[in-house]
């Protein structure tokens, strides 16, 4: 069965710091992956997404990046931290055709101080 | 642009009674599907129930079910029974696309309080 493992669960980050949070997904090949943040109130928003190594799709602009090094792995990363990057950091992965759901990791709730 | 919009940011239900939570969309495709899913207090997002855009029968998963009306753009879901455990925030979603032109979004969520 797929299984999709996210780390770290938690995470405080002075402003300034870099940041990696890390995704993979065992058990499937050639996922789609999916970066949202949940902030209160503004319920999920994509990140990133991607379709294969080295694709990524940027969906809103900021002080993040995604890379896809290997197929079932997916990360995110910044080099400078802004208070405004805190939040609910979610990894998810579907199938590629649009009849399949999104299965989601525990989530990393990202503070940045 | 494809949008799914949840306009109740919030919603009440005494337990053992029945909810409607509601979900617009917007899409040009063809081909699609509609999704709920759950998020408690966890935070480990569930998938609830799933619509498929091309079938005029409206799902249903035991007390979970769907009004799906294609001409107006709608997805709502209906609780009945509510239970306790029922209190979560609830998502709408739609995919479109395949492959490479393959996107799920998401609206903005619906929390649900469940009263005893």
């Amino acid at each position: 069965s797929q299984t999709i493992h996210q780390w770290p669960a938690t995470l405080v980050q002075p402003v300034g710091s870099p940041l990696s949070l890390e995704c993979t997904v065992e058990g499937t090949s050639n996922p789609n992956l999916y970066w949202y943040r949940q902030a209160a109130g503004r319920g999920l928003q994509l990140l990133f997404y991607s379709v294969g190594i080295g694709q990524i799709s940027s969906e809103v602009p900021q002080n993040l990046s995604a890379s896809r090094p290997q197929d079932r792995q997916f990360i995110l990363s910044s080099k400078k931290l802004l208070l405004s990057d805190s939040g609910f950091y979610l990894c998810a992965w579907s199938g590629d055709t649009w009849n399949t759901e999104a299965f989601f990791g525990q989530g990393t709730r990202l503070t940045v101080v | 642009a494809q949008t799914v919009t949840q306009s109740q940011p919030e919603m009440s239900v005494q337990e053992a009674e029945t909810v409607t939570l509601s979900c617009t969309y917007d899409t040009s495709e063809s081909d699609y599907y509609l999704f709920w899913y759950k998020q408690p207090p966890s935070r480990q997002m569930i998938l609830v129930i799933r619509q498929e855009a091309y079938k005029q029968q409206n799902a249903t998963e035991n007390r979970f079910s769907v009004n799906f009306q294609k001409a107006a753009k709608s997805f709502s879901l209906k609780i009945s029974d509510s239970q306790l455990g029922d209190a979560a925030m609830y998502f709408c979603a739609s995919s479109r696309g395949r492959g490479s032109n393959y996107k799920l979004t998401f609206g903005k969520g619906t929390l649900l309080t469940v009263n005893p």
